[in-house]
This record gives C-alpha cells, structure tokens and sequence, in this order.
C-alpha cells in the first residue's frame, strides 16, 4: 500500500534562518507532488506541484522553493523564512486521483 | 474565478443527527470532486471522491452529492457521532488546473 511521509512534525526557527522540509512517497512510482500551505483560519494554499524529477510548478510567488531530486521525495526549501511563513504545511500526491496527504508539519516563525 | 465555497463556516450538533455540509463551486468544468476530514493538526484524510460524471458517492454514514450544473455538492452525515468531530473540506479539480482548489471547511463539533 502507499504510504507518505512528512517530517519533521513540528519546527521552531527564528526569523532569517534557513527551512528544509521533506516528504517521501512509498508503494506508488511517478506521482504528482504537491505542497500545500494551511494558514490559521484560512484555507489550503497550494504553493508547488511536481509532475516529475526536476519539474517544478509554483503557485504562488513567494521565498520558498521546492526540489524534487528523486521521483518519491519533494522537499520544500526557503533561504530566509519570514514570520508570514508560519503556519501548516501539507504534502500530498496522486496518481490520476483522489489526493492523499501526509501529516503535516507545524511551522513556526518566532 | 474558479472558487470554491463552503458554508456554514462553523456547526454544532447533538449526537445522533442527521447533517448536511455544503459545497459550492463557481465553474460547473470538472473534473472531480473531492471531500476531506481533518482532524485538529493533522493532515487530510480523503473521504469521498465523486467524478464530474458521477451524481453521488457513498461510504458508511456518509453520502456525496454533486450537481454540476448548479454547482454544488453536499455531504450528508447521518447518525452523526461524537467521533465525527472535526473540519470537513471540499475540494474541486477545474478542468485545466493540476492541483485542487480548497473551500475553507466547516468546523463541526458533534456533542454527547
């Protein structure tokens, strides 16, 4: 069965400091990817989606970036995180359909 | 504007009701629907899938409409539990958009 991946579950980091989020897929090959942003009180943002090795779409002009170096693994990435960025950040993929999530990542910038 | 809107935001029942959520969405070109549970700082669980051909889907005590020409879809709980408490999202895929397009949810809280 396929299973997601999302780590950490929780991360703390200061204004200015570097991000790296990562998610891997197992049980399925050649999924779409997508990282989705859920702000307090708002909906689900989507911010990247990957349809292969190397091939980034972005949503939403913005500091972070995504990588996807391996079919199964998308990673999420800023040079310099700003207090806007905290808040739920949600992988996901699909095969055709539905979507499935993993269990988030709760971020907060302080 | 392809959108995507759910309403109520908010909803508080007894144990035992029947509810309904709805789902409304602005361009009746879909593909699919899609409705989600999420539970408090957790992720999405995928509930029911409907594709555009599709009128409902059921699972248990939960039962997915869509009607495609006015635009809305709703999801019926029946015999609604303590357990069913949590945020309910729809989500449409627009034809020509990879990714869904979320509602905001409607937060339901079951009482015992």
């Amino acid at each position: 069965s396929q299973t997601i991946h999302q780590w950490p579950a929780t991360l703390v980091q200061p204004v200015g400091s570097p991000l790296s989020l990562e998610c891997t897929v197992e049980g399925t090959s050649n999924p779409n990817l997508y990282w989705y942003r859920q702000a307090a009180g708002r909906g689900l943002q989507l911010l990247f989606y990957s349809v292969g090795i190397g091939q980034i779409s972005s949503e939403v002009p913005q500091n972070l970036s995504a990588s996807r170096p391996q079919d199964r693994q998308f990673i999420l990435s800023s040079k310099k995180l700003l207090l806007s960025d905290s808040g739920f950040y949600l992988c996901a993929w699909s095969v055709n359909s539905p979507l499935h999530f993993g269990n988030g990542t709760r971020l907060t910038v302080t | 504007k392809q959108e995507v809107t759910q309403i109520p935001a908010a909803l508080s029942v007894p144990e035992g009701e029947n509810l309904v959520l709805n789902c409304s969405f602005t361009d009746s070109a879909i593909y699919n629907l899609q409705w989600f549970r999420q539970d408090p700082g957790k992720g999405l669980t995928s509930l029911l899938l409907i594709q555009s051909s599709q009128r409902e889907q059921t699972s248990g005590r939960l039962n997915a409409s869509l009607d495609k020409s006015s635009g809305r879809s709703t999801l019926y709980i029946a015999a609604s539990q303590p357990g069913d408490s949590a945020t309910y999202l729809c989500a449409v895929n627009y034809t020509g958009r990879r990714a869904l397009t979320f509602g905001s949810g409607t937060r339901l809280q079951v009482q015992p």
